[in-house]
């Protein structure tokens, strides 16, 4: 079980140029989260998934897009970067029911847009 | 939407002292409440977690109190130990057509030798 892969680990963009986080996992885990964490700040939600075609917007939703053709897959897409969009992006996954459930995060990616 | 507040945003304890940690949270639909661990370029863990239907949990050193009334919930260390510096953070979560997590801003804690 390798649990939730992210690629790359890291990546220096330009501004303007566009790039796809991908984020992997092998837990058959339905829910996915896209979160952003600023050096010294604590981790903001992009988007999330609850399942395979179904995404929703979280905190700071702008400057991204987000897929789910999978339950498995989960890719986040920068379409014009911008320098404040340098943070590390970390993936997780859960498997809710009834009640919530602890995320299983990826090791994350670092990310400078200069 | 729900705002986790968490403080202080730094600690510094000599080892064997306790360490607290504190944090509100505004939506009362919030009702579960995970801390991570987090060590300096790792990806955060679970340590410890608490639902809305108890007040008080405990695992070995570590422990978390709810105070559902107040909406606040604390993160205790006991006996602190080097290997306990890292950043912690609390989140709060909530069913809103599907389940989302919210964290706070982080407490750096520094364990001293």
């Amino acid at each position: 079980n390798a649990g939730v892969t992210q690629t790359p680990k890291f990546r220096i963009l330009k501004i303007g140029q566009s790039m796809t986080l991908q984020c992997a996992q092998d837990m058959n885990h339905n829910y996915m989260y896209w979160y952003r964490q600023d050096p010294g700040m604590g981790l903001k939600l992009i988007y999330y998934s609850v399942g395979a075609g179904i995404t929703d917007k979280g905190e700071v939703p702008n400057g991204y897009n987000v897929s789910r053709s999978t339950t498995e897959d989960f890719p986040l897409r920068l379409e014009l970067a911008a320098p404040s969009q340098t943070s590390v992006y970390f993936c997780a996954s859960s498997t809710p029911g009834f009640r919530a459930s602890p995320l299983h995060f990826g090791n994350g990616t670092r990310l400078t847009v200069t | 939407g729900e705002n986790v507040e968490q403080h202080p945003s730094t600690l510094s304890v000599q080892e064997g002292d306790s360490a607290v940690i504190k944090c509100t949270y505004s939506d009362s639909a919030s009702n579960y409440f995970p801390w991570y661990k987090q060590e300096l370029g790792k990806r955060p863990q679970l340590i410890i977690d608490i639902r809305s239907n108890v007040g008080e949990k405990k695992d070995q050193r570590i422990a978390v109190t709810l105070n559902k009334t107040a909406k606040h919930f604390s993160l205790h260390i006991t006996e602190t130990q080097p290997e306990d510096s890292a950043v912690y953070f609390c989140a709060a979560t909530l069913n809103t057509g599907g389940f989302k997590t919210i964290f706070g801003a982080g407490t750096r804690l520094f364990v001293k030798a």
